[in-house]
């Protein structure tokens, strides 16, 4: 199956501050989605970017598929950020393949 | 629109027992997704059904593990005599059809003493 490799694994950020984090994958996908791991262990969806741009508020995504990777940009971030932020990737439609994650901690 | 729902939140089983897991996906959608969360392995996905079939199983451990969707009523993530390695975080995912976003329930937290 596909491999998704995401980076940094660990991010310590000051509330207000930005961060990219970015997500490879192996092959063509054709579902892409970003997910937050709140402390409480729920699956927030955030994106779902097989290719192009989307912003929601302070997060946005950029998908450059040609080039298979994904990045997802956190802006003045809050402490309510703090979690483990889940790229996951599918080249045959469902099945998701899950990288290991970034934990992010947003300290005040 | 109420989302992925799933009960129970957390399950205590003692070993050898049944452990059933259920999962009413979003309004409108007809696919369903299982994925295991263990601490080591990261999230993995198990099975893909559509109402009344089993498309994909690849995931599954061969023994002890079953899943259904059957035409009325949830989702059943079914895994009989549980060993201390069932547990884990099971969550389960729905869309309107494949190739779209999935949409993931709360999960359930599987104890195996």
């Amino acid at each position: 199956g596909i491999q998704v490799e995401q980076s940094p694994p660990d991010l310590i950020l000051q509330e207000g501050a930005n961060s990219t984090l970015r997500c490879n994958f192996s092959d063509s996908v054709n579902n892409l989605q970003w997910f937050h791991q709140n402390p409480w262990g729920q699956l927030i969806n955030l994106f779902y970017i097989p290719s192009g741009t989307k912003q929601n508020g302070r997060l946005s995504a950029t998908t450059v598929a040609t080039e298979r990777y994904s990045l997802l940009y956190i802006s003045s971030s809050q402490t309510t950020d703090s979690g483990v932020y889940f790229c996951a990737a599918a080249n045959s439609g469902y099945a998701l393949n899950f990288g290991k994650g970034t934990s992010l901690l947003v300290t005040p | 629109n109420a989302g992925v729902m799933q009960n129970p939140r957390h399950l205590v089983r003692r070993r050898g027992q049944e452990a059933r897991l259920r999962c009413s996906p979003m309004k409108g959608h007809s696919h369903v997704y299982w994925y295991r969360q263990l601490p080591e392995e990261g999230l993995k996905f198990m099975v893909y059904l559509q109402k009344e079939n089993i498309i994909d199983e690849s995931g599954m451990p061969k023994e002890r593990f079953s899943a259904e969707f059957p035409k009325e009523g949830p989702s059943i993530l079914r895994i009989q005599q549980v060993v201390r390695g069932d547990s884990a975080a099971y969550f389960c995912a729905s869309s309107p059809s494949d190739s779209e976003t999935q949409y993931f329930g709360p999960g359930t937290r599987l104890l195996v003493l």
